[in-house]
């Protein structure tokens, strides 16, 4: 089976900008969650899809969305861009009971 | 409400030496416990899970880890470390019956001395 999928791998965006990550699933799975990584935050949970349904969120505000499609496959985006957005942003796909399955992230740099 | 602490951001061991990384857990409900493995601009590999089994579980890359209850603990060992050990590890609780939400700890960074 291919791994989860994010594109694209490295970004730079402006203050003041939008952005949209893709995150493709392994095949079958049907929950898509997303993570932000910061060195002085560590893993922030910022919501999970589940059949094209968020069925949970975490504590961010409302320039981060997100969507999954009927395939699966889940994109996220980010409004109004701050340089304190700069992260790495991780998805993961599962199945209700097994493991996550991290893609390889991708590199946001706000300037 | 969930939550995992790790004790120690930063751990040295030398080649060869025990590796002991800890990890204790909050949870209301019986956890669902893991611990996965950083490598630099990589994502997460899982090493090893608890689904409520066998309390010694043991994972990838000789890694275990044992849950102990009465002490909320869920520590990662490895007998010898190697030097490709060298990585962030996250140990991470869920509770599948809200959602595939995982709570990650600070992370631990294993540095391994030649």
């Amino acid at each position: 089976k291919a791994g989860v999928t994010q594109t694209p791998r490295y970004l730079i965006k402006t203050r003041g900008q939008q952005v949209t990550l893709s995150c493709s699933p392994i095949s079958g799975h049907r929950s898509v969650s997303w993570y932000q990584q910061t060195p002085g935050q560590g893993l922030q949970f910022l919501f999970e899809y589940f059949s094209e349904t968020q069925r949970n969120k975490g504590n961010f505000p409302g320039r981060f969305s997100g969507r999954q499609f009927s395939n699966s496959r889940s994109e996220m985006n980010v409004s109004t861009l701050e340089l304190g957005d700069s992260a790495l942003y991780l998805c993961a796909s599962s199945e209700p009971g097994q493991q996550a399955f991290f893609g390889q992230g991708t590199r946001l740099t706000v300037v | 409400a969930q939550s995992v602490t790790q004790l120690g951001s930063h751990v040295s061991v030398s080649e060869g030496a025990l590796v002991l990384l800890r990890c204790n857990y909050s949870s209301s409900v019986p956890p669902y416990l893991f611990w996965y493995v950083q490598y630099p601009n990589q994502g997460l590999q899982l090493l090893l899970k608890y689904t409520s089994a066998a309390t010694l579980v043991k994972g990838i890359n000789g890694f275990e880890a044992e849950f102990k209850k009465s002490e909320t603990s869920f520590h990662l060992t490895k007998p010898s470390a190697h030097m490709s050990d060298a990585a962030e590890y996250f140990c991470a609780v869920s509770d599948w019956d809200t959602g595939n939400q995982f709570y990650f700890g600070t992370g631990t960074s294993l540095t391994v001395i030649p």
